[in-house]
């Protein structure tokens, strides 16, 4: 079993609609959990930081931590074509990056307009 | 202000060469990682750079290298080439272990044939 699983997609809504997109995990020590978009030939940029267990809002993006499940989810209100992207989850039992932050697979979402 | 920039963006190799990779950190950034993105996969920490000194490293083997220079700027390395490690190699900098301030550069992809 993997450390950390996303479906990979690809994931393909309306524009306006809500997005969920999710991660499991198995190690309960993770603590820190993050949310990355990649556009195509860029880099993953930050989207959405939680620690521990509960729920984040930025804007249209909404980041819930059940660590009860192992398992987290982004939502995404409102899509927009621009929001086509993978996105990535990462996640880590101590804070900063480096050996110990791990990041999932990723899920490509494609918004049609 | 210019982020985090790789050179070159794309580059083609022949199995047992070696190939050296750039980066240049976000003006203010101290601390350099290197990433290895397969395709439809998450980045893989290769290792991690401060004062010019390897201070963390991933599973991966001694044919990756790097340095670090005074100007905080980064060298990755690869000796003797394999084709699995084409891939899309990732710098990130940040100050410190800072969490939020983690910043990636867009990557150069490298093709080994």
């Amino acid at each position: 079993q993997k450390e950390v699983e996303q479906d990979p997609g690809p994931l393909s809504v309306p524009e306006g609609a809500i997005v969920s997109l999710n991660c499991t995990y198995s190690n309960s020590a993770f603590q820190y959990f993050m949310w990355y978009r990649q556009y195509s030939r860029k880099g993953p940029e930050l989207l959405m930081y939680t620690y521990s267990s509960g729920n984040k809002e930025d804007g249209r993006f909404t980041a819930q931590v059940d660590k009860s499940s192992k398992y987290i989810s982004l939502f995404i209100r409102d899509s927009q074509p621009s929001d086509s992207a993978t996105y990535l989850c990462a996640m880590s039992a101590i804070g900063g990056y480096g050996q110990n932050f791990v990041f999932g697979p990723g899920t490509r979402l494609s918004v049609l307009p | 202000d210019a982020g985090v920039t790789q050179s070159p963006t794309h580059l083609i190799k022949t199995r047992g060469q070696q190939v050296t990779l750039r980066c240049s950190p976000k003006s203010g950034h101290d601390t350099v990682s290197w990433y290895q993105q397969a395709l439809g996969q998450g980045p893989q920490f290769i290792f991690q750079y401060y004062e010019e000194e390897e201070r963390q490293r991933g599973n991966f083997p001694d044919r990756f290298s790097g340095h670090q220079f005074p100007n905080y700027s980064s060298e990755l390395n690869v000796n003797a080439l394999l084709l699995g490690d084409s891939a899309l190699y990732l710098c990130a900098s940040s100050f410190g272990q800072g969490l939020v301030g983690y910043t990636f550069g867009s990557g150069t992809r490298l093709t080994v044939v």
